[in-house]
């Protein structure tokens, strides 16, 4: 059976802090992971991840994906408090299954 | 106007009553799903479609049922709803290949 565990579930910090948040996954096939920022709605895309070792970066956010661990990494330097929100992953599999999110990192950002 | 629509955005129900949420797509995707989020809990898939053909059982179909009306439109139902399945639901969809969702502002649902 396919797993996902975010770690932490929560966390809070202050503005200007550098968080990581964690996501270990175990996925029959695995194809690609896939990261959400989730504020008050409807979840939206930030990044999707298909090789190990290579960064990717948008802004202040960055992530990276370690296949041989089975886990990924979603930093974010210089925090903001636009920055409070879940964020989830989401690993993939070949068998073209959906995505099968994990339960979520929630991030609040004080001033 | 919104790429993948939900409606209504917002229901109170009481238990026992049929009701359906409904999905709408602009994106020209050929998947469709239904999620239920929870405090807590995640997003959890219920079903998913991959063409108009093609519908599939997530993990917590039980209570919930799906018409796949054209490529565009999903709709979920709840034939007798009971006060658990009070959740916040997201439609979302995406293309063949590609495995970035879009998603729906989401309805939240409440059974009483």
């Amino acid at each position: 059976e396919d797993k996902v565990v975010q770690s932490p579930l929560s966390l809070v910090v202050h503005e200007g802090d550098t968080v990581t948040l964690n996501c270990s996954y175990e996925v029959t096939n695995f194809r690609s992971l896939l990261w959400y920022k989730q504020e008050k709605k409807a979840p939206t895309f930030l990044f999707m991840l298909t090789s190990s070792g290579i960064e990717k970066k948008s802004g202040r956010l960055s992530s990276i994906l370690d296949k041989k661990e089975l886990f990924s990494i979603l930093n974010i330097t210089a925090t903001q408090t636009g920055d409070s929100a879940v964020y989830l992953c989401a690993p993939n599999s070949n068998s073209g299954y959906a995505l099968n999110f994990g339960k979520g990192t929630s991030l609040l950002v004080t001033p | 106007d919104a790429d993948v629509t939900q409606t209504p955005r917002n229901r109170i129900t009481k238990t026992g009553k049929r009701i359906m949420l409904e999905c709408s797509q602009t994106k020209g995707h050929d998947r469709m799903y239904w999620y239920r989020q929870d405090p807590g809990l995640g997003l959890r898939l219920i079903y998913y479609s991959f063409d108009v053909k093609d519908i599939n059982k997530g993990e917590i179909s039980d209570g919930y049922s799906v018409s796949r009306q054209a490529q565009a439109k999903f709709s979920l139902s709840l034939e007798s709803a009971i006060p658990n399945q009070t959740a916040l639901y997201f439609c979302a969809t995406s293309r063949t290949g590609y495995y970035g969702y879009t998603f729906g502002s989401g309805t939240r649902l409440t059974v009483v």
